[in-house]
């Protein structure tokens, strides 16, 4: 079974661009979660869609928005890109609430 | 300002050796618990989980022990490799149907 995919894997944009990042679950999943990790922070949940349905939401501002698709896939944005954006963009997948989530390899952003 | 990263507890081992990652969570409400490893460029690996009405759970080289008493969390790895080299994190589901992860421990495996 192929894991979580997501693209792209790396980016470079500038403050004040935005930027959609996509997920692909493992096939069958239809819980899809977003996390934010840095090295200041470490990793943050930023939301979570199940069934088309954004279920859960962690404390990111607006600027973080994301949906879900009829065949779970994902994606997530973020507009009016500021320096501190600049993260591993991590995705994980799970066939149930949340729990036992695979993750994605991430998308690699960069913000200059 | 200038960025600060986290001060990751660092775990030195010798090969062969059995290494142990310890863990504190934070909500005595949590039901459930993960392991993941993260290596280099890469996204975190599920190892292992447990609930909380147990206290012991066994994969293939890697044991969780939990004690809800004191809200540790502990991965015991035997006969540690090289390939065992990664930075450990311990999560606990949060109410909001997500995990919260702690900060995370490197593993050093030296051959």
């Amino acid at each position: 079974k192929a894991g979580v995919t997501q693209t792209p894997r790396y980016l470079i944009k500038t403050r004040g661009q935005q930027v959609t990042l996509s997920c692909s679950p493992i096939s069958g999943h239809r819980s899809v979660s977003w996390y934010q990790q840095t090295p200041g922070q470490g990793l943050q949940f930023l939301f979570e869609y199940f069934s088309e349905t954004q279920r859960n939401k962690g404390n990111f501002p607006g600027r973080f928005s994301g949906r879900q698709f009829s065949n779970s896939r994902s994606e997530m944005n973020v507009s009016t890109l500021e320096l501190g954006d600049s993260a591993l963009y991590l995705c994980a997948s799970s066939s149930t609430a949340a729990l036992e989530q695979f993750f994605g390899p991430g998308t690699r952003l960069t913000v200059l | 300002g200038e960025s600060v990263g986290l001060h990751l507890p660092t775990l030195s081992v010798q090969e062969g050796d059995n290494s142990i990652i310890n863990c504190a969570y934070s909500n005595s409400a949590s039901d459930y618990f993960i392991w993941y490893k993260q290596e280099s460029g890469k996204g975190p690996q599920f190892i292992i989980d447990i609930r909380s009405n147990m206290d012991k759970r066994q994969g293939q080289r890697v044991t969780v022990l939990l004690n809800k008493t004191v809200k540790h969390l502990s991965l015991q790895i035997a006969a540690t490799q090289p390939g065992d080299s990664a930075v450990y994190f311990c999560a606990e589901g949060g109410s909001q149907g997500n995990l919260i992860f702690g900060k995370g421990t490197k593993l050093s495996v030296k051959p």
